[in-house]
């Protein structure tokens, strides 16, 4: 099956930093990706939807100057935490998709502690 | 609003007991369902999907679920479960939009199989 990478896996870092959080598809050409925040117990909430060359659509409620997303690549999508504070900690998962079909498949997350 | 619920948050059986979980979800337009498995400190895997045509959807490992379009309900299940099947597991929906397609997912059901 597909495979999407993430990267890093896990990422500590201190409050009003930024942090980038890589996304590729590294066996098929991904025209859209999406970005889920996973809080504990609870299920995926989609942050944003990115089409590659395109600007994301972010859901309501997500603030697009604090999670910028860059798609400029059939097989990388970027996630930037800009100023992190320790009510973004969270688990961040991307998935992609191919433009022939509606599968999903997902990353293995990045974990992201801010202190 | 669109929404997909899942009946049981937790539910805990003992091997080679019939497994069924339920899913519902509200939304009028056309859909793509999909079960999602997330085994214990991995990622997100396709468990199956139903796009068009035969209802009743086989998946891996001897998972199956039947899309029932007048109660808006695909449950997923599996004749006997077995240990390894302790995982969560999310019911998701593609809801088509002009702009592609959006995913919703359930809460998610944390299945536990004693051995």
């Amino acid at each position: 099956g597909a495979v999407v990478s993430q990267h890093p896996s896990r990422v500590i870092c201190k409050s009003g930093t930024s942090v980038k959080i890589e996304c590729r598809s590294l066996d098929f050409q991904a025209t859209t990706m999406f970005w889920y925040r996973q809080f504990p117990k609870k299920s995926l909430m989609l942050m944003a939807t990115s089409n590659e060359g395109s600007k994301a659509t972010y859901e309501q409620g997500v603030e697009k100057d604090k999670f910028l997303i860059n798609h400029a690549s059939l097989t990388l999508s970027t996630l930037t935490v800009t100023s992190a504070h320790p009510e973004d900690s969270s688990f961040y998962i991307c998935s992609a998709a191919s433009s022939t079909e509606e599968t999903q498949y997902f990353g293995p997350g990045t974990r992201l502690l801010v202190l | 609003a669109q929404s997909v619920s899942q009946h049981n948050h937790h539910v805990i059986l003992s091997e080679a007991a019939s497994l069924e979980l339920g899913c519902n979800y509200s939304y009028g337009g056309t859909v793509n369902l999909f079960w999602y498995v997330q085994y214990p400190g991995q990622h997100l895997q396709l468990l199956l999907k139903y796009f068009s045509g035969d209802p009743l959807v086989k998946g891996i490992k001897g998972f199956e679920a039947e899309f029932i379009k007048s109660k808006f309900s695909f449950n997923l299940r599996k004749p006997s479960v077995q240990w390894s099947d302790t995982a969560e597991y999310f019911c998701a929906v593609n809801a088509r939009n002009t702009g592609g397609f959006k995913t919703i997912f359930g809460a998610g059901t944390r299945l536990f199989v004693k051995a």
